[in-house]
C-alpha cells in the first residue's frame, strides 16, 4: 500500500532531550516537508526537500534539523526541545517539487514537551 | 509575505444543508490551489486542486470550487452535505515554489 509513515504517533519528553521523529515513504517520491499543526494557525512548512541531499528552511525552523540521506526517508530532529515545539506533527511527499503536485500526508506525530 | 485567510473557523449545518467556505489569498502572480480534508483520527487527504483551465474544479465525494482570479478567491462549496462530512478542511496555496502556505482550517459539524 502506497503510504508515508511516521514514528512514533505520540510521544511525551522533557526540555533539552533530544529527539528524532521518523518519516518514510514508499512511493519513490522525490519531495518531501515537514509541517506542524497548532489551533488557529493551520500547518505551517518546518522544512522541505527536493531530492536527496537536497533540504531547505520552510516557514518556521528555528529548532528543528532534518536530513535526506536516502529518498525514501526524511527525518526530522529536535536536538534541545522546549515547550513551544508542542504541537501534532506531519510528514508529506509528492512526486516531484512541481507547484501543481498534492503532498500525501503521514498520519501524524503528537509530541509534548515538557 | 503570501497567506491563505480561511473565513469561517467552526461552520455547525444540518445534513442536506449546503455548504460554502470561504478561502482568500494574497499573492498577485500564478498560484496553484488546494483543498484538503482531514476527517476526524485520519490523514489529510486532497478534496481537489486547480493549477489551470476551468476554473470549476470538481473533487471527491461532491465537492467543487471555483477560482476567481479577481477576488483572488478558491471557496469550497457542496450543494448538500452528509453527517459524514464532518472534518477540518484546508485551503492551500503554492505560488509555483517549492513551499504551500496553508490556511488555518475551518471545523466543520454536520448534525444528524
Amino acid at each position: 500500500e502506497a503510504q508515508v509513515t511516521q514514528n512514533p504517533r505520540y510521544l511525551i519528553t522533557v526540555t533539552g532531550k533530544k529527539l528524532t521523529v521518523t518519516c518514510s515513504q514508499n512511493m519513490n517520491h522525490e519531495y518531501m516537508s515537514w509541517y506542524r499543526q497548532d489551533p488557529g494557525l493551520g500547518l505551517r512548512q518546518i522544512y522541505y526537500s527536493m531530492n536527496v541531499e537536497v533540504t531547505d528552511k520552510g516557514d518556521v525552523p528555528e529548532g528543528y534539523k532534518v536530513s535526506r540521506k536516502e529518498k525514501r526517508n526524511f527525518p526530522l530532529i529536535l536536538e534541545s526541545p522546549s515547550p513551544n515545539q508542542t504541537s501534532l506533527y506531519f510528514c508529506a511527499s509528492s512526486p516531484t517539487s512541481g507547484s501543481w503536485n498534492e503532498q500525501f500526508f503521514g498520519p501524524g506525530t503528537r509530541l509534548t514537551v515538557l | 509575505a503570501q497567506s491563505v485567510s480561511q473565513h469561517n473557523h467552526h461552520v455547525i449545518l444540518s445534513e442536506a444543508a449546503s455548504l460554502e467556505l470561504g478561502c482568500n489569498y494574497s499573492y498577485g502572480g500564478t498560484v496553484n490551489l488546494f483543498w484538503y480534508v482531514q476527517y476526524p483520527g485520519q490523514h489529510l487527504q486532497l478534496l481537489l486542486k486547480y493549477f489551470s483551465g476551468d476554473p470549476l474544479v470538481k473533487g471527491i465525494k461532491g465537492f467543487e470550487a471555483e477560482f476567481i482570479k479577481s477576488k483572488f478567491s478558491f471557496n469550497l462549496r457542496k450543494p448538500s452535505v452528509q453527517w459524514s462530512d464532518t472534518a477540518e478542511y484546508f485551503c492551500a496555496v503554492n505560488t509555483g515554489g517549492f513551499k504551500t502556505i496553508f490556511g488555518a482550517g475551518t471545523r466543520l459539524f454536520v448534525k444528524a
